[in-house]
């Protein structure tokens, strides 16, 4: 089956500063690719996703590129904030059904 | 209808006990996911319907755990038996087959602590 390996597991950044975070899939049918934030305590919400006849997508400081020969993504966050401040989960899909996600990046953005 | 509703929002119970939680989804959404989260890791899936047929159900769901969503509206997932493994927040999440945006919504969950 589906499996998603992300890293870094911590990331801790200075305010104003970016954060990269990285994910590989292991199936290659997989061409969804979700990026939730989770809050302590709340649910997660979707921030950015890409389907895979997209190398890059962006939305104002956050983007996310895929590379499908080497079966990895990532998200990029520039200019980061304090509020920014969460776990990020990466997630993989076929045919946008059930989500198979890695296990979790706690960013902290000190001010 | 603002999103997806789960209830109750906690539960504890007694190890042994029977456990039920509900999902609404958003209404217009034919596709219904249950996941399992537990403290420092991503959600799990352990299964989904589209409209009132389960689609798929992961090894992770043990015989003590069944889920229905009659008629294609709400669902509910039963635990038999809770173990204190059981303790997790259980995630439900919503969307729309066919929908350009996906629309992959989930609720707020519910947090099962089994003592």
């Amino acid at each position: 089956g589906e499996n998603v390996e992300q890293h870094p597991s911590t990331l801790s950044v200075q305010e104003g500063d970016s954060a990269v975070i990285k994910c590989t899939y292991s199936d290659s049918a997989s061409n969804y690719f979700p990026w939730y934030k989770q809050e302590l305590g709340k649910r997660p919400q979707l921030i950015i996703d890409i389907r895979s006849n997209v190398g890059e997508k962006k939305d104002q400081r956050i983007a996310v590129t895929l590379n499908k020969t080497a079966k990895h993504f990532s998200l990029h966050i520039t200019e980061t904030q304090p509020e920014d401040s969460a776990v990020y989960f990466c997630a993989a899909s076929w045919g946008f059904q059930k989500l198979v996600f890695g296990t979790g990046t706690r960013l902290l953005v000190s001010p | 209808d603002t999103g997806v509703s789960q209830d109750p929002r906690h539960k504890i119970t007694k190890r042994g006990q029977n456990v039920t939680f509900r999902c609404d989804p958003i209404s217009e959404h034919n596709r219904l996911y249950w996941y399992r989260q537990t403290l420092g890791q991503g959600p799990e899936f352990l299964t989904y319907f589209q409209n009132e047929a389960q689609l798929e159900k992961s090894r992770l769901l043990s015989d003590r755990f069944s889920a229905e969503r009659p008629k294609g509206s709400f669902s509910t997932l039963e635990i038999q038996r809770t173990e204190q493994g059981d303790s997790a927040m259980y995630l439900c999440a919503s969307s729309q087959e066919n929908r350009g945006d996906y629309g992959y919504t989930f609720g707020s969950g519910t947090r099962l602590t089994v003592v």
